[in-house]
């Protein structure tokens, strides 16, 4: 059974802080590796995606992938409050027209 | 990005009635749409992906007799809880991938209630 397996904090971190978010997984076949924003009450949405070993950056964001240790990150520099939410780790084993399995999620906390 | 919508967005109904939650991709079409159960404090879970025209496929444990799915054209698919019950109570969630991005967008949510 394909597992997603995250932390589920709460991960306070101050404001201006880089905060670190992780995420592993089970299945050696997962290609796609997604981070979601989750406010409380509302749907996942994307803050970034990521297929291939090594660093993306977008912005304040940064994952990082390692297929050989099935392990994703996310790194969130110069955290906002608006920051605050939980980060839900997702991965399936194509693209998008595959359903994602997803981690329990990590509540970050930004404080002010 | 786009758009995705869901409706209603929220409902409460008696124990044993239907509910039908409609999907819909605003301004793409959707070759694949998917829906999700979130509960309290939990993950989200595939619950089942539907493609247009076809039966829809369903995760080990979740029942195709229950969990009604309609994906009748590329723009549309309807969840319908049959017979709801308390436990059925939870928050749905669907996404739809379109052949032209390379993710899937996800609607708002339903918020079921079963008395």
């Amino acid at each position: 059974q394909k597992e997603v397996e995250q932390n589920s904090g709460p991960l306070s971190v101050p404001e201006g802080a880089i905060a670190s978010l992780n995420c592993t997984y089970s299945d050696r076949g997962s290609q796609s590796f997604f981070w979601y924003r989750q406010y409380s009450g509302k749907s996942p949405e994307l803050i970034m995606s990521i297929y291939s070993n090594g660093d993306k950056e977008d912005g304040r964001f940064t994952a990082q992938l390692n297929k050989a240790s099935q392990y994703v990150s996310l790194l969130i520099r110069d955290s906002q409050p608006s920051d605050s939410a939980t980060y839900l780790c997702a991965v399936n084993s194509g693209g998008g027209a595959d359903g994602l399995t997803f981690g329990k999620g990590t509540h970050l906390i930004i404080q002010p | 990005g786009a758009v995705v919508s869901q409706h209603p967005s929220r409902v409460i109904c008696k124990s044993g009635t239907s509910v039908k939650i409609e999907c819909r991709s605003l301004d793409f079409q959707a070759t694949t749409m998917f829906w999700y159960r979130q509960f309290p404090k939990q993950s989200l879970m595939l619950m089942a992906t539907s493609n247009e025209g076809s039966k829809a496929t369903y995760e080990q444990g979740v029942e195709k007799d229950k969990f009604l799915i309609n994906h009748a054209s590329l723009t549309l698919s309807t969840l319908t809880v049959t017979s709801a019950h308390p436990e059925d109570s939870s928050f749905y969630i669907c996404s739809a991938f379109g052949q032209s991005y390379n993710e899937q967008f996800f609607g708002p949510g339903t918020r079921l209630t079963v008395l």
